[in-house]
């Protein structure tokens, strides 16, 4: 079964300053997808962004970007220029892209923005 | 506005009784997902539907049950024989096929047991 991993259950940053979040997965797949959403204190999960395994391009969104690095099963969120609206905890999941239809979720990680 | 809704919002339920969730979707997406989150820990998955008068159980469905009668409503239902039931549920949904892979979520619905 696949697992996926967020080992820093929380991280901080000045704002305007750049933070890397990670996360690390499980499988003996080759085809899958890779996610990251943010839950902020509304609690309600928002697509940043996705990345699909079979492009070894690195996803980005305006200043959140990925560093997908599929030997290692790495898949770590950069966001750049941090904003007070990014304070979040940040799931990262993974879904089969064998026409299975589950996320599975990480632990999270909580980022606090200091302003 | 397209997007997904749940009600409501806050839920109280007496140990014992049988409560609904709702989950309606006005995007025309064909796949529809309940997910529950307790603190700490990320969303499992309880029950997901890829067509009408289809679903099948996810990873914690024991306690569950659900309906998909019309494309855009997926109840769930917390039956008493959920023995933890107190948690934040997520309603999600996804376009059909293979390459639309990205699931959307609703605001979701925070459950107390009393």
């Amino acid at each position: 079964a696949q697992t996926v991993t967020q080992s820093q259950p929380e991280m901080s940053v000045q704002e305007a300053e750049t933070v890397t979040l990670s996360c690390t997965y499980d499988t003996s797949e080759s085809d899958y997808y890779l996610f990251w959403y943010k839950q902020p204190p509304s609690r309600q999960m928002i697509l940043v962004i996705r990345q699909e395994a079979y492009k070894q391009q690195n996803a980005t969104e305006n200043r959140f970007s990925v560093n997908f690095q599929k030997a290692a099963k790495s898949f770590s969120l950069k966001i750049s220029d941090s904003q007070l609206g990014d304070a979040a905890m940040y799931f990262c999941a993974y879904r089969s892209g064998g026409g299975s239809e589950k996320l599975v979720f990480g632990k999270g990680t909580k980022l606090t923005v200091n302003p | 506005d397209g997007g997904i809704t749940q009600s409501p919002k806050y839920l109280f339920r007496k140990e014992g009784q049988n409560v609904t969730l709702s989950c309606e979707q006005n995007l025309n997406h064909d796949a529809m997902y309940w997910y529950r989150q307790d603190p700490g820990q990320g969303l499992r998955l309880i029950y997901y539907s890829q067509i009408v008068n289809d679903f099948q159980k996810g990873d914690i469905a024991e306690g569950y049950s659900v309906s998909r009668e019309k494309k855009e409503s997926f109840p769930l239902t917390v039956t008493s024989a959920q023995k933890n039931p107190t948690a934040f549920y997520l309603c999600a949904s996804k376009s059909g096929g293979r390459y639309t892979d990205t699931q959307y979520f609703g605001p979701g619905t925070r459950l107390t047991v009393l």
